[in-house]
């Protein structure tokens, strides 16, 4: 039973548009939300967080909103760059922290 | 450099061998984690541990061990009875313990079996 889902497999942005990635959670006792970035083999590196009491977190270029009624957070990248092309997974945490599957961001220059 | 080093970075594996995977943390941080990545899935839990000569098994820990005999290492043995062990294997560690809400990566190793 996933806890923490990310719908869409990958997304495709030109290069100065707005990303979203989103992610669905389903366990109401999580309490403070994160989203990793990854490419191909290397570890996840920390991209940005947020507290279950709040309901936006911004870190320049990156925002990420939190809806706790509808158990949804989402990751707003913006202007999107070549750059940003990775893995991005949601995470959770219980403790300790549930990944959800991850998204292929792929930004087209 | 503080970090956390994972090696062998690339191991094959024979059927019904056990093999160790190795993860040093010089950062100070008491937990420790192992997750597994597959194509599709995400990271999966396998291993955690709080502190020193304490473990816990996360999600997929059937066929695998662990053990924590100092605070910076935290190595994991994939035995034969992991029925299917091919995939991009993740130490990470984080400062506050197990409630710590960011946790640190290793580089990660891909084990194959052959």
């Amino acid at each position: 039973d996933q806890q923490v889902k990310q719908n869409s497999p990958s997304l495709s942005v030109q290069e100065g548009r707005i990303s979203i990635l989103n992610c669905d959670y389903t366990n109401s006792m999580f309490d403070y939300f994160l989203w990793y970035k990854k490419y191909p083999a290397e570890g996840p590196t920390f991209l940005i967080s947020i507290s279950s009491i709040k309901d936006k977190n911004e870190d320049g270029r990156f925002t990420v909103f939190l809806n706790k009624s509808a158990k949804h957070l989402s990751l707003h990248i913006v202007p999107s760059q070549p750059g940003d092309s990775a893995v991005y997974f949601c995470a959770a945490s219980l403790p300790p922290l549930v990944f959800g599957a991850g998204t292929i961001l792929r930004v087209k220059s | 450099d503080g970090g956390i080093t994972q090696s062998p970075k690339y191991l094959f594996r024979k059927e019904g061998q056990n093999v160790t995977l190795s993860c040093e943390q010089n950062l100070n941080h008491d937990a420790m984690y192992w997750y597994r990545q597959d194509p599709g899935q995400g990271l999966r839990l396998i291993y955690y541990s709080q502190i020193v000569n304490d473990f816990q098994k996360g999600d997929i820990a059937e066929g695998y061990s662990v053990s924590r005999e100092k605070k910076e290492s935290f190595p994991l043995t994939v035995t034969s009875a992991q029925k299917n062990p091919t995939a991009f294997y993740l130490c990470a560690s984080s400062p506050q313990g197990v409630r710590g809400n960011t946790i640190y990566f290793g580089e990660g190793s891909w084990l194959t079996v052959v």
